[in-house]
C-alpha cells in the first residue's frame, strides 16, 4: 500500500500568513493527490483534486503542486474560517490512502 | 445530497449494515466510497464501488469482513460489516467519487463495545 505522509502534523499561523503543507507519498502517484479540509464534528470538504485542481466553490487563496512524490497545499492569506484539519490522499492506487492529517490552529 | 444510517452499538464479533440514500444527481454514474474516522483519529478509506458495481475494492483492515454493495434502482449505497471488533468504533462517511470525494454525507457512528 501507498504510505501517505504529512507534515507538520500541526500548525500555529495567524490571520493574514501564508502557509504551506506538505504530503509526501511512498512512492509515485503521478498527480492522483487530493486534499480536502474538515472542521470539528463535520464531514471533510473537498479542496482540490488531482494536486492543483480548485474545486467549485473553494476559495482561490488555496492552492496545491507537485507530482511524484511531493504535494504541496498553501493557502495564502489565512482567514478565519480556515482554521481546521488539513488532509491529503491518494487516488493513483487501491486501496486508496489517507494522510494522518495537519491541524492548523490559531496562534 | 447522501444520508448515511444503521449505525449504532454492536457487540464485538456482531454485524452492522449500513445505508446511505442518495438525492439529487444520477446516482448510477458515479463510484461510491465509504470512508471512517475512529474518535480523535484520522480519516481512513474503507472501501469503494464503480458506478455498475462491477468493481470493487477494499482497505486490508476490513477486506474479508466488510461488504461494499448498492441498489442504483434505489439510489442507494451499502456497507456490510461483520467479524465486527474495537477497531471499527468510527464515524461512517459515504462519499460520491467524481474527481474526488466531492460529496459526503453526514456520518453514522458506529460503537463496538461489550
Amino acid at each position: 500500500d501507498i504510505q501517505m505522509t504529512q507534515s507538520p502534523s500541526s500548525l500555529s499561523a495567524s490571520v493574514g500568513d501564508r502557509v504551506t503543507i506538505t504530503c509526501r507519498a511512498s512512492q509515485s502517484i503521478s498527480s492522483f493527490l487530493n486534499w480536502f479540509q474538515q472542521k470539528s464534528g463535520k464531514a471533510p470538504k473537498l479542496l482540490i483534486y488531482a494536486t492543483s485542481n480548485l474545486q467549485s466553490g473553494v476559495p482561490s487563496r488555496f492552492s496545491g503542486s507537485g507530482t511524484g512524490t511531493d504535494f504541496t497545499l498553501t493557502i495564502t492569506s489565512l482567514q478565519p474560517e480556515d482554521f481546521a484539519t488539513y488532509y491529503c490522499q491518494q487516488t493513483y492506487s487501491n486501496p486508496s490512502t489517507f494522510g494522518q492529517g495537519t491541524k492548523l490552529e490559531i496562534k | 445530497q447522501l444520508v448515511e444510517s444503521g449505525g449504532g452499538l454492536v457487540k464485538p464479533g456482531g454485524s452492522l449494515r449500513l445505508s446511505c440514500a442518495a438525492s439529487g444527481f444520477s446516482f448510477n454514474s458515479y463510484d461510491m466510497n465509504w470512508v471512517r474516522q475512529a474518535p480523535g483519529k484520522g480519516l481512513e478509506w474503507v472501501s469503494s464501488i464503480s458506478s455498475s458495481g462491477s468493481y470493487i475494492y477494499y482497505a486490508d483492515s476490513v477486506k474479508g469482513r466488510f461488504t461494499i454493495s448498492r441498489d442504483n434502482a434505489k439510489n442507494s449505497l451499502f456497507l456490510q460489516m461483520s467479524s465486527l471488533g474495537a477497531e471499527d468504533t468510527a464515524v461512517y462517511y459515504c462519499a460520491r467519487d467524481y474527481s474526488g470525494l466531492d460529496v459526503w454525507g453526514q456520518g453514522t457512528t458506529v460503537t463496538v463495545s461489550s
